[in-house]
């Protein structure tokens, strides 16, 4: 087991633009999450899934983000028409099922939108 | 709304001296969940706490769980430039889908 993969470590687009990033969690874990960090800031919650079911999605979260986990392992995060703000680090995170399970973090997807 | 606060910020202390983190709820937690996060890093778990009054060691690192279970702290013995890094706490909402809602961290900056 190699821990979380994220897909890829660094991304660079243009505002406007369409980008994907792919999370391949511990392979055990039922439960992934989708976190964003900012600088000097704790990981922001943005979505999580149990096996392949979308439970819960931030209220913070624009429309134009959308996640999914289509066999309930590897999950992606699209973000449509990127604007600056969206310059940040997407973390992915795995857990086992089950209150106080430790999550488990990737090494990040660092955006810049220029 | 449920919220988790660290205090300090951050800390800049000399190699050798102690740290004290502390992380505040403004609701019951039912556990209380630590990680480190060192520069450029994604944060990694340290502990859980889940008993009222809980204190957990971990070589120089000790935790505490307050008795109301509504704050918890995190002490380093005798800082090592190994420690530098930003300490989050965590806890679950309430509610159904329980997830966890975390502190902002205090960084900690090791004078060797």
């Amino acid at each position: 087991d190699t821990g979380v993969s994220q897909d890829p470590r660094h991304k660079i687009t243009k505002r406007g633009q369409n980008v994907t990033f792919r999370c391949d969690p511990i392979s055990e874990h039922n439960r992934l999450y989708w976190y964003r960090q900012t600088l000097g800031q704790g990981p922001e919650f943005l979505t999580y899934f149990q096996n392949e079911a979308q439970l819960e999605k931030s209220r913070l979260l624009s429309d134009r983000f959308s996640a999914e986990r289509p066999k309930g392992s590897f999950s992606t995060l699209e973000i449509q028409r990127t604007e600056q703000g969206d310059s940040a680090m997407y973390l992915c995170a795995s857990s086992f099922d089950g209150e106080g399970s430790p999550l488990h973090f990737g090494n990040g997807t660092r955006l810049t939108v220029t | 709304g449920q919220q988790v606060m660290q205090i300090p910020q951050y800390q800049h202390v000399q190699e050798g001296e102690d740290f004290t983190t502390y992380c505040n709820s403004s609701t019951t937690l039912s556990n209380i969940q630590w990680y480190k996060q060192r520069p450029g890093g994604h944060p990694v778990f340290l502990i859980q706490l889940v008993k009222s009054g809980e204190v957990k060691k971990q070589k120089r690192l000790t935790f505490q769980f307050g008795e109301a279970k509504k704050n918890s702290s995190l002490h380093i013995t005798a800082t090592q430039t190994t420690d530098v890094g930003t300490y989050f706490c965590a806890g679950p909402t309430t509610g159904n889908n329980r997830k966890l809602i975390w502190g902002l961290g205090t960084s900690l900056a090791v004078n060797p």
